[in-house]
């Protein structure tokens, strides 16, 4: 069984800021990683995503994480955040099959000018 | 490249009617999968297709729900004797399995079917 611990609910900052979200997964078996992204009233767009190689992900939007397979975490980071990125992210897990997706409960984002 | 859409986008019912979803995915991707939100929650797994064939179901999916993948194009999903507790957001994904790595099992999400059932 997987499961994804998103430990912020809520992350406030001050544009241009930095900021991480955080993730942590367990699963007893290889795990694709990725992140999204939730806009208000809309569906979820991938960010970024860890499938295999080098374990920094760059990702859209200037967003970017890191796979720590020691930690099991999978923390989303952006050096300079704008007022746009506010919106609810969701990091999310899948198996080797690929057959389904684990999701954490999300953080919320809110960028303050 | 048209990605993945759904029809609804919104469903308003009374509790004990029956609704149908509609998802229609990208045109390549032979995997399908349905998930629901609810709200300040991440979304969770029901069910997913791979051509035509429904592979999985979670233990979300009662008995009145069923979904159809009939000709490994589009699906649709439908709730019998709605309940309130079925209000939630349906989401679908589709994706591309066995091209390789890098396109294996990213799942591209439709902007869902938002259900209220009163």
């Amino acid at each position: 069984a997987q499961s994804v611990t998103q430990l912020d609910s809520q992350v406030p900052v001050f544009e241009e800021a930095p900021v991480e979200l955080r993730c942590n997964y367990s699963s007893s078996v290889s795990v694709y990683l990725f992140w999204y992204v939730q806009y208000p009233n809309q569906g979820l767009q991938l960010l970024l995503k860890y499938l295999s190689g080098s374990t920094l992900v760059k990702g859209i939007n200037g967003f970017e994480a890191e796979f720590n397979k020691s930690q099991t975490s999978f923390h989303l980071r952006k050096p300079s955040v704008h007022i746009s990125d506010t919106a609810e992210y969701f990091c999310a897990v899948s198996n080797n099959a690929g057959n389904m997706l684990t999701f954490g409960g999300g953080t919320r984002l809110m960028v303050k000018p | 490249d048209t990605g993945v859409s759904q029809d609804p986008r919104h469903k308003i019912t009374k509790r004990g009617q029956n609704v149908t979803f509609r998802c229609d995915p990208i045109s390549e991707h032979n995997r399908l999968y349905w998930y629901r939100q609810t709200l300040g929650q991440g979304p969770e797994f029901l069910t997913y297709f791979q051509n035509e064939a429904q592979l999985e179901k979670s233990r979300l999916l009662s008995d009145r729900f069923s979904a159809e993948r009939p000709k490994g194009s589009f699906s649709t999903l439908e709730i019998q004797r709605t309940e309130q507790g079925d209000s939630a957001m349906y989401l679908c994904a589709s994706s591309l399995a066995g091209r390789g790595l890098q396109n294996t099992d990213t799942q591209y999400f439709g902007p869902g079917t938002r259900l209220t059932v009163l």
